[in-house]
C-alpha cells in the first residue's frame, strides 16, 4: 500500500463546475496535510494547508480533512481553465515530522 | 523575498561526468530538501537538512550522489558519475517550520546522454 495515494485522472470538469479530489493516507499518525497544484514544466505550489478535522476555505479552494478515516480531500468551485494542472497531495508522517510524503498526484483538466 | 533559487535551470551532460546542482534557499528556513521527480517515480524526497546537518539520507538512490550544506544558505547535489537514468528534474525546497509546508525551487532539469 502506498502512503499516500491519489486517483491519476485524468479528471475532467466543465468549466464552472466543482472539482473535487481526493486522497488517502497511510500513517494514522500524520499531523500535517497539503495540497500542491503543479503545472506542466513547473515545480510544486502550495494552495492548501490543513492540521485539524474539518474545512478549510480559501477563496475557491476548500480542504477536507477526516482523521479517523484517513481522507484528505480538495474542492475547487467555479472551476476556470486556468485551473488545469496536476494538483499533488502530501502528509506529514508522525516519525519524522519533518518528512512530507507526495502522493503520486491527480491531473484535473477543467473543458471550456 | 525571492524565493528558493537553483542552479543551473538546465543542464545536459554525458554519461561519465560530474554533475552538481546549487540550491538557495529562503533566508530564515533551517530546513531544506532536495527531491527528484520522474514521471515513472513521481515526487521523491532525496535527502533533508536541518540547520546545515544532514537528518536523513535514506532516499538517495546510491553513492554516486551527495549532499552537502556548507552554511545556511547554500546547498549542492553532486552526481559522480552521472548515468542515463539519473535524468529527471530535480528539485530544491525549504521550510522554517518542523511540520510546516514547503517551499520549492523552480527545479534543474537533468539530460544525462
Amino acid at each position: 500500500q502506498k502512503e499516500v495515494e491519489q486517483n491519476s485522472g485524468p479528471l475532467s470538469v466543465p468549466e464552472g463546475a466543482i472539482a473535487s479530489l481526493n486522497c488517502t493516507y497511510s500513517d494514522r499518525g500524520s499531523q500535517s496535510f497539503f495540497w500542491y497544484r503543479q503545472y506542466s514544466g513547473k515545480s510544486p505550489e502550495l494552495i492548501m494547508s490543513i492540521y485539524s478535522n474539518g474545512d478549510k476555505e480559501d477563496g475557491r479552494f476548500t480542504a477536507q480533512l477526516n482523521k479517523a478515516s484517513q481522507y484528505v480531500s480538495l474542492l475547487i468551485r467555479d472551476s476556470q481553465p486556468s485551473d488545469s494542472a496536476t494538483y499533488l497531495c502530501a502528509v506529514t508522517g508522525y516519525s519524522s515530522a519533518s518528512k512530507i510524503i507526495f502522493g503520486s498526484g491527480t491531473r484535473l483538466s477543467i473543458r471550456p | 523575498d525571492a524565493g528558493v533559487i537553483q542552479s543551473p535551470r538546465h543542464e545536459v551532460t554525458e554519461m561519465g561526468q560530474e554533475v552538481t546542482l546549487r540550491c538557495k534557499p529562503i533566508s530564515g528556513h533551517d530546513y531544506l530538501f532536495w527531491y527528484r521527480q520522474t514521471m515513472m517515480r513521481g515526487l521523491e524526497l532525496l535527502i533533508y537538512f536541518n540547520n546545515n546537518v544532514p537528518i536523513d539520507d535514506s532516499g538517495m538512490p546510491e553513492d554516486r550522489f551527495s549532499a552537502k550544506m556548507p552554511n545556511a544558505s547554500f546547498s549542492t547535489l553532486k552526481i559522480q558519475p552521472s548515468e542515463p537514468r539519473d535524468s529527471a528534474v530535480y528539485f530544491c525546497a525549504s521550510t522554517a517550520d518542523r511540520a510546516g509546508a514547503q517551499y520549492f525551487g523552480p527545479g534543474t532539469r537533468l539530460t544525462v546522454l
